[in-house]
């Protein structure tokens, strides 16, 4: 299974975009990759995932390299409700696609 | 409806109790999975049930026991519990797999579980 490395922490100013990295060297050609977040105390939440493509909701912007080795979520006007940790996850396919691990994270500190 | 319920939201439980966290889906999803998660660590994957059988069990010793009674439910039974077992327990559920897809995993907000 494909592994990601994250930074610990980062901070980002309220207002300004948030932009987290994820390597993921040994992504497969059809392995998606997925961020979620946490919020202290309360359960994951999908923020996105992708293939190949850059991909965009309501929520963020994921920007994955042309190589896949790596992606960067982007949350455009971070807030301080967008306090939390965000994982970035390789999801395997076959018979492994429901073994959905969870790396170290990044915990993301907002400030005024 | 994109809610995962995971049902008692505390628990305390002594070492000798038995007890089960429930959890429950109508998004009609055939994968569930159970989780733990320590304190300032990531989730930690247990089991997880595809259509209503037991796939993935990731070594997860005898004294936690999983159930899934149906499409929409998923147990984890609880008995002689150590004290660093008292963790939060995450249930999650996602549709069945497709090789292409990129399915969403959806997860409840916890079971606080503390074993005294």
């Amino acid at each position: 299974d494909a592994k990601t490395t994250q930074p610990t922490s980062m901070d980002c100013a309220e207002g300004r975009a948030a932009n987290l990295p994820c390597n993921h060297s040994t992504i497969s050609g059809n392995e998606y990759v997925y961020w979620y977040r946490q919020i202290h105390s309360q359960g994951p939440q999908y923020i996105i995932h992708g293939l190949k493509n850059n991909e965009t909701n309501e929520m963020a912007s994921l920007i994955i390299t042309e190589d896949r080795k790596s992606s960067t979520l982007i949350l455009p006007h971070a807030t301080l409700r967008d306090t939390a940790v965000y994982y970035c996850i390789v999801r395997a396919t076959g018979d492994n696609f429901n073994k959905f691990y969870f790396g170290s994270g990044t915990k993301l500190n907002v400030k005024p | 409806d994109t809610e995962v319920t995971q049902t008692p939201k505390h628990l305390v439980m002594g070492m000798t109790n038995k007890k089960s966290l429930k959890c429950e889906q109508h998004m009609g999803h055939r994968a569930m999975y159970w989780y733990k998660q320590k304190a300032k660590k990531p989730p930690e994957l247990m089991f997880v049930y595809s259509y209503e059988k037991l796939s993935i069990n990731e070594s997860v010793p005898s004294r936690f026991s999983p159930e899934c009674p149906n499409s929409s439910l998923l147990n984890l039974h609880l008995h002689a519990l150590q004290p660093e077992d008292s963790a939060l327990y995450l249930c999650a559920s996602s549709p069945h797999q497709g090789l292409l897809s990129g399915n969403t995993i959806y997860f409840g907000e916890g079971s606080w579980l503390t074993v005294v």
